[in-house]
């Protein structure tokens, strides 16, 4: 069984529009992240949250907003999209204190 | 600033050779070291990481060579085989509990039968 799910596994949108992006992990992990990879920047850090709270931010753009709504959810809604918002978005795990990080098997999202 | 940097971008060995792979990094005060590969349409995997308190790890055919003072580290496939074919990224961390990973840019590894 997965133990991270993302929804969807494949994403197409338009320019301007607004997606949501799931993330669930199964791990028992209290610290959840999501990252970004694409032809650019390969593995870029976005978000780090820990017990629903928002740890660390290293996207510049506010159109970026994860969710937290579960202790095992961190959703990434994204507005106003763009072409360059075309990438693989993982979303990973850890146990705080651990090191190692859970990758989940990503959403594909492509922005025409 | 890029916090990680990788090399070689791409890297082509024979079967049965060693494949190197190399990493350094700026913050001295990272502590945890991993690499992970990727295989395509597959997401990141943990292979083997490293702290600081030791310059060599090893696991199988996977060794990690770790230069403090350079803040250098390296990735060491011995005996390649077909099936190590994958890119390879390092990463480095403050590890307080949650981890913000920087990620070098990938090494693209082909192992030739």
């Amino acid at each position: 069984d997965p133990k991270i799910i993302q929804k969807p596994k494949y994403l197409v949108a338009v320019t301007g529009s607004e997606k949501i992006l799931i993330c669930e992990q199964y791990l028992g992990h209290n610290a959840m992240y999501w990252y970004r990879q694409s032809a650019k920047k390969p593995l870029e850090f976005m978000f780090s949250y820990s017990y629903q709270k928002l740890m660390d931010n290293q996207t510049a753009s506010s159109r970026f907003q994860p969710q937290s709504s579960k202790k095992n959810h961190l959703d990434l809604q994204i507005t106003a999209l763009k072409p360059d918002d075309s990438a693989t978005y993982f979303c990973a795990s850890s146990q705080i204190g651990g090191a190692e990080q859970f990758f989940g098997p990503g959403t594909r999202l492509t922005v025409l | 600033q890029q916090q990680v940097r990788q090399s070689p971008q791409s890297l082509t060995v024979w079967e049965g050779e060693t494949a190197i792979l190399n990493c350094s990094y700026e913050d001295s005060t990272f502590d945890y070291f991993p690499w992970y590969h990727q295989f395509p349409g597959e997401s990141p995997a943990l292979l083997i990481a490293i702290r600081p308190v030791s310059n060599k790890k090893e696991d199988g055919r996977f060794t990690i060579f770790f230069n403090k003072r350079e803040k250098k580290f390296s990735l060491h496939i011995a005996d390649s085989q077909p099936g190590d074919s994958a890119t390879y990224f390092c990463a480095a961390t403050l590890n307080t509990g949650y981890q913000n990973f920087y990620f070098g840019k990938g090494t693209s590894l082909t192992v030739i039968p």
